[in-house]
């Protein structure tokens, strides 16, 4: 699976749009892009996940450009129960290769 | 729809006993998958296992570690004689069958080894 890059740690002001960037230069076609969260050290939460077009759900949207090299989450308003670490994980959905590799993540906290 | 349970959700051993976590996955899932988070770390992937079989363990230690998912009951996540460093947090997972975008996570068990 390709790997990820993240920055460490973001500020966001509450009821702003949080965009968190995500580089995957190494992506290969068949590599979806998947973003998880993890709240104060609680079990992680599915977020979204895309393979070329852009996504949206009533969480957040994703939106992945054109060379698959990198891709943003954004969280339109974001609350204070946003404050969480993000994982941008890249995966071949392949028979038999079910984990998910997680990073370190971005720290993202938003501010009142 | 109770979601994946974990049981304990805190665990202390000494070093050198034996630790025991359980995963209750959520009703009508079949798929079981075992991660750990050391401090400050993401989560590593440890095991993924369906009922009565272990599909993929390349990340489990070698020595030590073990894990079931039976016909009946729930997942078990053994550590045998546990160290200092098996001090972390374990998270179970699962899912309605393979191939499928969404993990859904149980709460953690927090092993902490004196």
């Amino acid at each position: 699976d390709a790997k990820t890059t993240q920055p460490p740690s973001m500020d966001c002001a509450e009821g702003r749009a949080a965009n968190l960037p995500c580089n995957h230069s190494t992506i290969s076609g068949n590599e979806y892009v998947y973003w998880y969260r993890q709240i104060h050290s609680q079990g992680p939460q599915y977020i979204i996940h895309g393979l070329k077009n852009n996504e949206t759900n009533e969480m957040a949207s994703l939106i992945i450009t054109e060379d698959r090299k990198s891709s943003t989450l954004i969280l339109p308003h974001a609350t204070l129960r946003d404050t969480a670490v993000y994982y941008c994980i890249v995966r071949v959905e392949n028979f038999g290769n079910e984990k998910l590799t997680f990073g370190t993540g971005t720290r993202l906290t938003i501010i009142p | 729809n109770a979601g994946v349970m974990q049981n304990p959700r805190h665990l202390v051993r000494r070093r050198g006993q034996e630790a025991r976590l359980r995963c209750s996955p959520m009703k009508g899932h079949s798929h079981v998958y075992w991660y750990r988070q050391l401090p400050e770390e993401g989560l590593k992937f440890m095991v993924y296992l369906q009922k009565e079989n272990i599909i993929d363990e390349s990340g489990m230690p070698k020595e030590r570690f073990s894990a079931e998912f039976p016909k009946e009951g729930p997942s078990i996540l053994r550590i045998q004689q546990v160290v200092r460093g098996d001090s972390a947090a374990y998270f179970c997972a699962s899912s309605p069958r393979e191939q499928i975008y969404e993990q859904y996570f149980g709460p953690g068990t927090r092993l902490t080894v004196t």
